[in-house]
């Protein structure tokens, strides 16, 4: 694999379901971020973490709980969700603080 | 708050035409990106620009940055239907890390 993976590349899940999503770089990078693609909206980020420390958190709901246990690997975990939350997540990842981000191919989300 | 505002949104323009992509920000910065997405498809890199003044190209695409009038356009010359995605730019406030991007123009090129 190179490059961000993301799995799955599509999820549908009911409102009281908990799932995750996984995203995976082989890029070296030590800098991850979730972002939410919705229809009609800018690109939101939602998580930042460099050097596997939490470094920003845009005031996203608890029912997105992040974990990053190294720094290749970046998971969203899903729980109680709205169907407001339906969206494409995007992972990417950079160099700390000096490159351009590399986005995954991104998970589409419904929320039923 | 960081605004960042792309004009057009939406753009049908035909083969072998030119035609410019703008993108104001409210802040200021010194760092902007421009990327690429296809229907269906995660966001591809364009161009760095890193100071005042940059220009980039690449084939028929042509980015430059003026800093002080916080602007950055995407020109494109000589339109081919391979160009047709979506274009956004990012403006980076915060050495790397959040990206604050704009709605994106759908670009269209028709024979």
């Amino acid at each position: 694999e190179t490059g961000v993976t993301q799995t799955p590349r599509h999820l549908v899940m009911g409102m009281t379901n908990k799932k995750s999503l996984k995203c995976e770089q082989h890029l070296g990078h030590n800098a991850m971020y979730w972002y939410k693609q919705s229809a009609k909206k800018p690109l939101e980020l939602m998580f930042v973490y460099s050097l596997e420390e939490r470094v920003e958190n845009n005031s996203v709901p608890s029912r997105f709980s992040p974990e990053c246990p190294n720094s290749s690997h970046l998971f969203l975990h899903l729980h109680t969700l709205q169907p407001e939350d339906s969206a494409l997540y995007l992972c990417a990842s950079s160099q700390q603080g000096a490159d351009t981000q590399y986005f995954g191919p991104g998970t589409r989300l419904t929320v039923l | 708050e960081l605004k960042v505002e792309q004009n057009p949104l939406f753009l049908s323009m035909q083969e072998e035409k030119n035609y410019t992509i703008y993108c104001n920000y409210s802040t200021t910065s010194d760092r902007l990106y421009w990327y690429r997405q296809d229907p269906g498809k995660s966001l591809e890199s364009l161009f760095v620009l890193l100071s005042n003044g940059a220009v980039k190209q690449e084939g028929r695409l042509m980015a430059s940055l003026d800093t002080k009038a916080r602007l950055s356009t995407l020109h494109i010359t000589a339109a081919v239907h391979d160009l047709s995605a979506t274009y956004f730019c990012a403006v980076d406030v915060n050495s790397g890390y959040a990206l604050n991007f704009g709605k994106g123009t759908s670009l269209l090129v028709t024979p």
